[in-house]
């Protein structure tokens, strides 16, 4: 399977737990965002990465939670001190980026689903 | 304030026929892209089709073509000879600038069945 991967699908953790996603994009995608997906709406974006380089954060980003992209190939996403608002789908996805190639698509991974008990 | 507005909760259509989804957008720049996903139940967001803000013709792909009105800053996604496989939830997302990175804004999305 080519497609972007994350581990786990799915997360149970007690409030005030933290927790640590994990994304792998498709290999040759410089590009990669995470996105936080609730019941009944819309993702949103939470952060974007070039390469290794974190390049916007949404303010829905609180200082409990921190992405990185170490080598600029996979992405974690960890949230410290978890709470039940922290519920939700934690989607990752990336897209080629190039000065003379036209910019793709995103292609999402299956997410991880998040609950806090 | 970029804006997806997609009034549709949801939709029925039977086997074979047609469908259209509904989408308007609010944004005050030139340059855009509008995008549709669909999200079966796996939860995979799955890119259907692409229309830049730029583009003359109404975008196409397969079964998926995208009704678009500039100036009623409308994307309506059509279905064409509906399949079980097409009940799924579906989002409208814009892009800006058309060209930009993949920072979507999506709209609550609209849950389709198709019935037999």
């Amino acid at each position: 399977d080519t497609g972007v991967s994350q581990d786990p699908r799915h997360k149970i953790t007690k409030r005030g737990q933290n927790v640590t996603f994990r994304c792998d994009p498709i290999s040759e995608h410089n590009r990669l965002y995470w996105y936080r997906q609730t019941l009944g709406q819309g993702p949103e974006f939470l952060t974007y990465f070039q390469n290794e380089a974190q390049l916007e954060k949404s303010r829905l980003l609180s200082d409990r939670f921190s992405a990185e992209r170490p080598k600029g190939s996979f992405s974690t996403l960890e949230i410290q001190r978890t709470e039940q608002g922290d519920s939700a789908m934690y989607l990752c996805a990336s897209s080629l980026g190039h000065a003379t190639v036209r910019n793709t698509e995103a292609f999402f991974g299956q997410g991880t689903r998040l609950t806090v008990v | 304030a970029q804006k997806i507005t997609q009034t549709q909760p949801g939709m029925f259509v039977q086997e074979k026929e047609a469908v259209t989804l509904d989408c308007t957008y609010d944004t005050s720049d030139q340059s855009y892209g509008l995008f549709w996903y669909k999200q079966p139940s796996s939860g995979e967001m799955i890119f259907l089709i692409y229309q830049g803000s730029y583009d003359e013709q109404n975008a196409t792909e397969g079964r998926y073509s995208l009704n678009f009105q500039k100036a009623r800053k409308s994307a309506n996604l059509v279905i064409s000879a509906s399949q079980l496989g097409d009940s799924a939830m579906y989002f409208c997302a814009m892009r800006r600038p058309s060209g930009g990175y993949n920072k979507l804004i999506f709209g609550a999305g609209t849950r389709l069945a198709v019935h037999p």
